[in-house]
């Protein structure tokens, strides 16, 4: 089968660092996805690891350790919008198939 | 550049009918997948077209069916519902299979089962 972990909740300040880790279980590994969804709105694509290694975009970087099955996506200079649910997603691949499956959800809140 | 859209918005059916719900890609986009999201839970992937071709199906019942068109756009079917099928529906689209893993959400579409 196929599983992602990530917590379900975190808290942090406006200005700090936070970091969400995804652990995954899943044949047919292509790569990480991360994904940013405001309450009531539709999911937003993040950035992808297809490589073990760091991936920065702005205040954005994500990290994949394939061997470790583990990820994590770390938010620097963190900004009140960026309260919101963020998944990681794994693109699998099994037979003919292929499809993105994603983790339950990490709520993140920023207070000031 | 318009984004991916959805309709209708919001759905209300009763158990046991039928629903069609339909999507329409970014243009030049020519895969479209689709997701259920439940309140407080990712979205589970139902299924991933790519040329009019199904490329992808998730363990969701034979119920659930759908269909992509020349123009790229799809349609999700679903017979005989049931309340747990009440759940916003997503649909996505990526520029081809290779890029996936980047995928363009439109807004849902808020199916309510009563």
């Amino acid at each position: 089968g196929q599983s992602l972990e990530q917590p379900s909740e975190v808290t942090a300040v406006e200005g700090a660092i936070v970091q969400i880790n995804c652990t995954y279980q899943t044949s047919g590994f292509y790569g990480l996805s991360w994904y940013q969804q405001h309450d009531g709105g539709a999911p937003t694509f993040l950035s992808y690891n297809g490589l073990d290694g760091l991936e920065e975009t702005g205040r954005f970087s994500s990290f994949l350790s394939r061997s470790d099955s583990y990820g994590y996506l770390l938010l620097q200079e963190l900004q009140m919008k960026d309260s919101a649910s963020y998944f990681c997603a794994v693109r699998a691949y099994g037979g003919a198939t292929n499809k993105l499956i994603f983790g339950t959800g990490t709520l993140l809140a920023v207070q000031p | 550049d318009a984004g991916v859209t959805q309709s209708p918005t919001h759905l209300i059916k009763t158990r046991g009918q039928q629903v069609t719900l339909r999507c329409s890609p970014i243009s030049g986009h020519k895969s479209v997948s689709w997701y259920q999201q439940v309140l407080g839970q990712g979205p589970q992937f139902i299924f991933q077209y790519y040329e009019k071709e199904e490329r992808g199906r998730g363990n969701f019942p034979d119920r659930f069916s759908a269909r992509q068109f020349p123009n790229y756009s799809s349609e999700l079917n679903v017979n005989a519902l049931l309340l747990g099928d009440s759940a916003l529906y997503l649909c996505a689209s990526s520029l081809a299979m290779g890029s996936s893993y980047e995928q363009y959400f439109g807004p849902g579409t808020r199916l309510t089962v009563t």
